[in-house]
């Protein structure tokens, strides 16, 4: 069975401290992508990656960065949290078909 | 540029009842594919139902079904025999062409009532 997992469920952070978090998928994927979700806004797209090593930018990475050492693995780093970076953040894997896409169960941030 | 648009932030509906939920897109590509997801409480993000542009059918999912009206560019999740446990935020999303980044709306809350 197709498999998204993301490191925590919920997280408590303070402002100015380094945030790390993780995604996995268990399904040889290349493709993975990391979405904020905020009330009224709907998920928006900070940052994907296509290949190992490879990011680009979606449309709101300003404060954010990311990492894939490995194909399983897709890390989303806040360099320097800020409260504006509480929100629900959900990481995705689209499957082979044109019709997939698997989400983990996501990961409610509060930054104090 | 791409968007899609959910014109309801909330509905109600009773139990056993249909219920339409809208949303129209904006794009200029030929080949797109078209979501709805399922949000519950916890969070997670459950895959309802799917639409490719090309889909002269409308795609169906047991009591899930898809009204899309390419020409008119929308493409309506319908939840047919409501039941409690389908009170969630729904939201429909695009798959950008030949490439896998979604667009989302913004969402809708439906809440099911005996």
């Amino acid at each position: 069975d197709v498999k998204v997992t993301q490191s925590s469920r919920y997280l408590v952070k303070r402002t100015g401290e380094k945030v790390f978090l993780e995604c996995v998928q268990d399904m040889d994927h290349e493709n993975m992508f990391w979405y904020r979700q905020d009330p009224g806004l709907g998920l928006r797209l900070i940052y994907f990656s296509y290949d190992v090593k490879m990011k680009e930018k979606g449309d709101i990475p300003e404060g954010y960065s990311v990492s894939r050492e490995k194909k399983e693995r897709f890390s989303l780093i806040l360099e320097s949290a800020s409260t504006n970076q509480t929100s629900m953040y959900l990481c995705a894997s689209p499957g082979r078909g044109a019709d997939t896409q698997y989400f983990g169960p996501g990961t409610r941030l509060t930054v104090l | 540029a791409q968007k899609i648009t959910q014109t309801q932030p909330g509905m109600f509906v009773q139990e056993k009842e249909a219920v339409t939920l809208d949303c129209t897109y904006d794009t200029s590509d030929q080949s797109y594919g078209l979501f709805w997801y399922k949000q519950p409480s916890s969070g997670e993000m459950i895959f309802l139902i799917y639409q490719g542009s090309y889909d002269e059918q409308n795609a169906t999912e047991g009591r899930y079904s898809l009204n899309f009206q390419k020409a008119r560019k929308s493409a309506n999740l319908v939840i047919s025999a409501s039941q409690l446990g389908d009170s969630a935020m729904y939201f429909c999303a695009m798959r950008e062409a030949n490439t896998d980044k979604l667009i989302f709306g913004t969402g809708t809350r439906l809440q099911v009532f005996p």
